[in-house]
């Protein structure tokens, strides 16, 4: 079975610091990993995915995300936040489930960033 | 293209109504999936469909029904409408088995006082 945890539910940053979101997930296959951000009152947009190939992602807006088996982590990082960074943040991990994918969402982390 | 098209964006229901949430999308797309988004909790699956005339249930299907007649077309229909189905709906599609990417509606705000 599969399970995301994210392990800050708000996350404060002053502008032009760096921005860490950290996820953790749990899967008994090789899993594709996620990270999409919802602005206010808009839908959900894509950051990044994993998908066994490179263990660095890098993704949107400056984003990245580096998947460590080992700890079973898919963090998300930025080198510095900029105020339209602010919004919430899933992480996903999706595996095989009866010849299906079935995305699993975690329940998100709201970045908050300050002038 | 419009991508995933979600109607309507807000309603009020009233205990025990019934309405469907109307979900199309036009990029071929064979996996569709409603979700409902509460503070705090994420995204939590009702439903998903892997192609026309498949469905199964997601993590909290009650109270909830969908049906798959095209590839298009994925309506949620809420029966009996209940104070706890207040909620954000989105429905979103991806491609194939691979490529999970997932594309989401604008969402759907549901009250039911």
């Amino acid at each position: 079975a599969q399970s995301v945890t994210q392990l800050d539910s708000h996350v404060s940053v002053s502008e032009g610091t760096p921005v860490l979101l950290r996820c953790n997930y749990s899967s008994s296959y090789s899993p594709s990993l996620f990270w999409y951000v919802q602005h206010p009152n808009k839908g959900l947009q894509l950051l990044l995915k994993y998908t066994s190939a490179a263990t660095l992602v890098k993704g949107i807006n400056g984003f990245e995300a580096e998947f460590k088996k080992s700890e079973t982590s898919f963090h998300l990082t930025k080198p510095s936040a900029h105020m339209s960074d602010a919004a919430e943040y899933f992480c996903v991990v999706s595996e095989a489930t009866g010849g299906s994918y079935i995305p699993t969402f975690g329940r998100g982390t709201s970045l908050i960033v300050h002038p | 293209n419009a991508g995933v098209t979600q109607t309507p964006k807000f309603r009020i229901l009233k205990i025990g109504q019934s309405m469907t949430l109307q979900c199309t999308q036009d990029m071929n797309h064979n996996y569709m999936y409603w979700y409902r988004q509460d503070p705090g909790m994420g995204l939590k699956l009702i439903y998903y469909s892997v192609g026309a005339g498949i469905t199964d249930k997601g993590e909290v299907p009650n109270g909830y029904n969908v049906s798959r007649s095209t590839t298009e077309d994925f309506p949620l229909r809420l029966e009996l409408a209940a104070p706890s189905q207040t909620s954000v709906y989105f429905c979103a599609s991806s491609y194939s088995l691979r490529d999970e990417k997932l594309f989401f509606g604008s969402g759907t705000q549901l009250s039911v006082l």
